[in-house]
């Protein structure tokens, strides 16, 4: 079972469309943080997120933080080839009292041109 | 400088050598980890050190041992890989992995391959 969920897992759209990238878990994070990743590279931190209702803006990137922290969402606005990429969530969780730094499933988008 | 540094960023090992990545941060972060991320899966956590103390093994086999020689330095010492080891290799760092707000910042990874 995975501790936060992704969803689309894949999508692919033309550029200038609008998309919305999902993270849900079942337990509350203090804080979730969004990554992209590019193919052999590591993953970059995007933002992080911390108040419950939260927004935060990176130029067309717009990322929320559910009312719980139980979820947060990317929208990405008129989309470009350079954002294509593995979108990952991530957090800090506290499993048998140690915390745990996990990944969420992942979401793989393609722009194309 | 939020900047993470592993080396070498390929490498190609037989079943029998061994080998070692290595992790450099500069950022006075006293948590260090390494992940292993098959292709199109997310990076799965395998070890975790805080304040130069492993702190976290995620039953990972013996072949694959950690050192920390101080604060700044992770390595990854490799012995007898198997083929299905072959991935790429992440090194992160944070603050402190107890702090609620932890972000990690992760280097540009190891392609390994075990032949």
């Amino acid at each position: 079972t995975q501790l936060l969920e992704q969803s689309p897992q894949f999508l692919s759209i033309q550029e200038g469309e609008n998309l919305t990238v999902y993270c849900n878990s079942s337990s509350v994070f203090s804080s979730l943080q969004w990554y992209r990743q590019e193919p052999g590279e590591g993953p970059v931190l995007l933002v992080t997120v911390v108040t419950g209702g939260e927004v935060k803006k990176l130029k067309r990137l717009t990322f929320q933080f559910g009312d719980a922290r139980k979820d947060s969402s990317l929208h990405i606005t008129a989309a470009q080839p350079g954002d294509t990429g593995l979108y990952l969530c991530a957090g800090a969780h506290l499993t048998s009292g140690t915390y745990k730094y996990i990944f969420g499933t992942g979401t793989r988008l393609k722009v194309l041109a | 400088d939020t900047e993470v540094t592993q080396t070498p960023k390929h490498l190609v090992m037989g079943m029998t050598n061994k080998k070692s990545l290595k992790c450099e941060q500069h950022m006075g972060h006293r948590a260090m980890y390494w992940y292993k991320q098959k292709a199109k899966k997310p990076p799965e956590l395998m070890f975790v050190y805080s304040y130069e103390k492993l702190s976290i093994n995620e039953s990972v086999p013996s072949r694959f041992s950690p050192e920390c020689p101080n604060s700044s330095l992770l390595n990854l010492h490799l012995h007898a890989l198997q083929p299905e080891d072959s991935a790429l290799y992440l090194c992160a760092s944070s603050q402190d992995w107890k702090r609620l707000n932890t972000e990690a910042f992760f280097g540009q990874g190891t392609r390994l391959t075990v032949v």
